[in-house]
């Protein structure tokens, strides 16, 4: 079945360390995201990517890395700058990359990525 | 920028009990709008969409319809069921080259039995 794999699904780290997420969608989508989730706060984009090779970013980036190699694949590094890592991570990729290739908006997610700093 | 006020949680609604939830949105031009649900410990998934001013949305029980003269888009359901206890989150997309969705943050309902 198509769909977006997010792994780890739980994931611990010690202060200081830097750790990556896996993202892996096989819907041949253009556009892939990643959101960030705490508690009360919604969702809160961190970075985003229209095509291979170019990524942009979101409304917190600090203290994140990505890459976008594959189409297929768009890891995010959680780095030791980060100030406060614990959260829930989530994928996300989209069919469309801008309004003018007809875009609908619609994303399609993963089951996200508990991180906790110990 | 684009932004979102949806009607603060949490909501606890008994069985067969009426839902609303609000969501008022600014935006640039004419935004396709979306709700999405989050069941516990998943990501999210689309719940309905409109793309248009008066265009309704429906899914599941579910209805939302896009007013362009409120900028308004708010969710609702007749009928509710426990299995329907979940976050909802309001999402419009505008126009331009670097389109995004702009969540809500999230309206938590808990449905008893």
């Amino acid at each position: 079945d198509g769909g977006i794999t997010q792994s780890p699904k739980y994931l611990f780290r010690k202060e200081g360390q830097n750790v990556t997420l896996s993202c892996e969608q096989n819907l041949n989508h253009d556009a892939m995201y990643w959101y960030r989730q705490d508690p009360g706060q919604g969702l809160r984009l961190i970075y985003y990517s229209q095509i291979v090779n170019d990524f942009q970013k979101g409304d917190i980036a600090e203290g994140y890395s990505v890459s976008r190699e594959k189409k297929e694949s768009f890891p995010l590094t959680v780095t030791s700058a980060q100030k406060n890592p614990t959260a829930f991570y989530l994928c996300a990729s989209s069919a469309d990359r801008t309004p003018a290739f007809g875009a609908t908006g619609e994303l399609f997610f993963g089951e996200g990525s508990r991180l906790t700093v110990l | 920028g684009d932004s979102v006020t949806q009607m603060e949680g949490p909501v606890t609604l008994s069985e067969e009990a009426f839902l609303t939830i609000n969501c008022t949105y600014t935006a640039t031009g004419y935004p396709s709008l979306f709700w999405y649900v989050q069941y516990p410990g998943e990501g999210l998934q689309l719940l309905l969409k409109a793309t248009k001013a008066d265009d309704k949305g429906s899914n599941k029980g579910f209805e939302a319809t896009y007013r362009k003269e409120t900028t308004s888009f708010h969710l609702e359901k007749g009928s509710v069921q426990v299995s329907d206890s979940a976050v909802y989150f309001c999402a419009p997309v505008s126009g331009g080259s670097n389109y995004k969705l702009t969540f809500g943050k999230g309206t938590l309902l808990t449905v008893n039995p």
